[in-house]
């Protein structure tokens, strides 16, 4: 079976300071690979997609990047954090829809970011 | 602005009472999907439609895709305090890949 796993569940870090969050997939090859940030009770922001290796679309102009180092491996990154990059941030992988249908996506257990 | 546009936004009613929640867009798209959340999880799909006038079941929930396959409704019968939670539309135009979710409606189900 398939398992996302995504850490860490909590960081509180200063403005300016850097991030790495992680994303690593089991069970699967080959997923289309998503980041997203909610703001508190509030819709998902898509912020990069990965169709495979090395293949990073960004879709917000921000301070943050993303790379695919490895097929099930997806990691966010920011030099300098501001204030605004506070949220939850959410993994999560699907297989490449078939004939423009939507597959599901498994959600990661989600990083709660606060920046101070 | 959004791609998709959920209203309402926020809806708190009784126990046993019918809603319906929106899924709008000026785009068409090949299949929308339909996902809850919890606070502190990941939302967790409920259903995808991809024929235009489908209507699909999941219990209580009804789901409807327009016939121009540019919005979509959510229809719950006799709503349990177990159905709150976050409704989240998505769906792709286009490009297949980049999935886009809408804002929400945060349902509360008072007993």
């Amino acid at each position: 079976s398939q398992t996302i796993h995504q850490w860490p569940a909590t960081l509180v870090q200063p403005v300016g300071s850097p991030l790495s969050l992680e994303c690593t997939v089991e069970g699967t090859s080959n997923p289309n690979l998503y980041w997203y940030r909610q703001a508190a009770g509030r819709g998902l922001q898509l912020l990069f997609y990965s169709v495979g290796i090395g293949q990073i679309s960004s879709e917000v102009p921000q301070n943050l990047s993303a790379s695919r180092p490895q097929d099930r491996q997806f990691i966010l990154s920011s030099k300098k954090l501001l204030l605004s990059d506070s949220g939850f941030y959410l993994c999560a992988w699907s297989q490449p829809p078939i004939a423009g249908v939507l597959n599901e996506q498994f959600f990661g257990p989600g990083t709660r970011l606060t920046v101070l | 602005t959004q791609l998709l546009e959920q209203s309402p936004q926020f809806l708190s009613i009784q126990e046993g009472e019918n809603l319906t929640v929106y899924c709008n867009s000026s785009s068409v798209f090949s299949s929308l999907q339909w996902y809850r959340q919890e606070p502190g999880e990941g939302p967790v799909l409920l259903v995808t439609v991809v024929t235009g006038g489908e209507v699909k079941k999941l219990k209580r929930l009804t789901f409807q895709f327009g016939d121009a396959r540019k919005d979509s409704s959510l229809h719950i019968t006799a709503a349990q305090p177990g159905d709150t939670g976050l409704y989240l539309c998505a769906g792709a135009p286009g490009g297949y890949q980049k999935v886009t979710f809408g804002i929400g409606t945060k349902l509360q189900v008072i007993p």
